[in-house]
């Protein structure tokens, strides 16, 4: 695709329940990234992929926030028994990967997570 | 770990004037990238700008510029002749060159505002 999109553009749910996040990188990038953007701050890394494994998942919170990249292509970020303190904005990018150091990121749009 | 600084939460500029945010970093590192992302209200990052640590000349897109500082560990941004459309958050943004994780760690950011 021309960007990076994610679905849905806002979410509300109810605490405890389950939510799914999805990134859709640009067609040919092969690293992706989720960053968590709270309120006032700038963004937070949460989780890299190259390819379909997960490269580096040391920003992950805790054990509720899981992440998969089967196919190497579209991301699901995956957030269970949601907490207020989860609300924010989820931001997905992805880069080429050239010589063994990724390129620029590009940011899709977030997904606006609410927590009631 | 590394770190990003912006001091100036809010800097605000007349239509056409010239404006520099500041950014300053903490790293052991050698070398390293830096980027300026500007986050207009659409929440999508948009990249301004980037300079690798090892080129001594300072990179120049358009309207904007960057004072790259390695000694003092800064990395400010200059817009000129400033337009309305500028008017976002920027964030400063660090990343390294090797070890295997590619995140971005960015500051806390500035809000810019254009003044007709």
């Amino acid at each position: 695709g021309a960007g990076v999109s994610q679905t849905p553009s806002n979410k509300v749910t109810e605490k405890g329940k389950y939510v799914e996040l999805r990134c859709d990188p640009i067609s040919g990038h092969t690293a992706l990234y989720w960053y968590r953007q709270s309120l006032g701050q700038g963004p937070e890394f949460l989780i890299y992929f190259q390819g379909t494994g997960a490269a580096d998942d040391s920003g992950l919170p805790n054990d509720r926030f899981f992440a998969v990249r089967p196919e190497g292509s579209v991301s699901t970020l995956k957030i269970q028994r949601t907490e207020r303190g989860d609300s924010a904005v989820y931001l997905c990018a992805s880069s080429l990967w050239a010589g063994g150091s990724a390129d620029t990121q590009y940011f899709g749009p977030g997904t606006r997570l609410t927590v009631l | 770990a590394q770190t990003v600084t912006q001091s100036q939460p809010e800097m605000s500029v007349q239509e056409a004037e010239t404006v520099t945010l500041s950014c300053t970093y903490d790293t052991s590192e050698s070398d390293y990238y830096l980027f300026w992302y500007k986050q207009p209200p659409s929440r999508q990052m948009i990249l301004v700008i980037r300079q690798e640590a090892y080129k001594q000349q300072n990179a120049t897109e358009n309207r904007f510029s960057v004072n790259f500082q390695k000694a003092a560990k800064s990395f400010s941004l200059k817009i000129s002749d400033s337009q309305l459309g500028d008017a976002a958050m920027y964030f400063c943004a660090y990343r390294r060159t090797q070890g295997g994780s590619e995140k971005l760690v960015f500051g806390k950011g500035t809000k810019l505002t254009v003044n007709p």
